[in-house]
């Protein structure tokens, strides 16, 4: 089946360190996204995608970077984590441009910064 | 003021209890809106989208008010399994109309 995964599912790293986070879709969905959930903020749009070699800024996109080399794969990179960066991150995909397509999302990588 | 706001709750509820959740939503330009349904450190998943004539999924009803810039989830005949977080989502808010803004949720337990 079809699917979406994200990895590691959990990562404990110190302040300062480069993070790479994984999000692998097999729906080849040309639309792709990265979110982060933190309490009382509910999911807040990192970056995404809407096909390969295009990525766009999201709402909280400082201290985040995304490329898009295929169209299964956008990895999420934290250049410098810091201890805000502590959350759990979502990836979704969409097989159409939002809003109007249901997104899909990854189980998560709960992140923490040291 | 929120771009999305939804009552965080929590509800508490009997089983067989009718329970609804408001959200409001402040760009009056925006044009789709959405139930996503999120279990306890699970991933969102859509529960429905929400029409401008009001919609209906088996115990679930969704409606839309765009005078007042709200929308509402009734259920109906709560069942346990409908414990979980909902999350009110709606497009344009952030500024860009093909970009979703999720509210913070609403908690939902419902009791034996």
């Amino acid at each position: 089946d079809a699917e979406i995964t994200q990895s590691p599912r959990h990562k404990i790293t110190e302040t300062g360190r480069q993070v790479t986070l994984a999000c692998h879709q097999t729906w080849n969905h040309n639309n792709m996204f990265w979110y982060r959930q933190d309490l009382g903020h509910g999911l807040r749009l990192i970056h995404y995608s809407y096909g390969v070699q295009d990525t766009n800024k999201g709402e909280v996109s400082d201290g985040y970077s995304v490329s898009r080399s295929n169209t299964e794969d956008l990895p999420l990179t934290l250049e410098s984590a810091a201890s805000s960066q502590t959350s759990v991150y979502f990836c979704a995909s969409s097989v159409g441009p939002s809003p109007q397509y249901e997104q899909f999302f990854g189980p998560g990588t709960r992140l923490t910064v040291l | 003021r929120k771009e999305v706001e939804q009552d965080p709750g929590p509800f508490n509820v009997p089983e067989g209890a009718t329970v609804a959740f408001n959200c409001t939503y402040s760009n009056s330009a925006s044009q789709s809106f959405f139930w996503y349904r999120q279990d306890c450190r699970k991933e969102p998943k859509l529960l429905m989208s929400v029409y401008s004539s009001g919609n209906e999924d088996g115990r679930f009803t969704a409606q839309l008010n765009r005078a007042s810039q709200y929308i509402s989830l009734l259920i109906r005949d709560s069942k346990l399994s409908d414990s979980a977080t909902y999350l009110c989502v709606v497009n344009g808010a952030s500024g860009s109309a093909r970009q979703l803004t999720f509210g913070s949720g609403t908690q939902l337990t419902v009791l034996p």
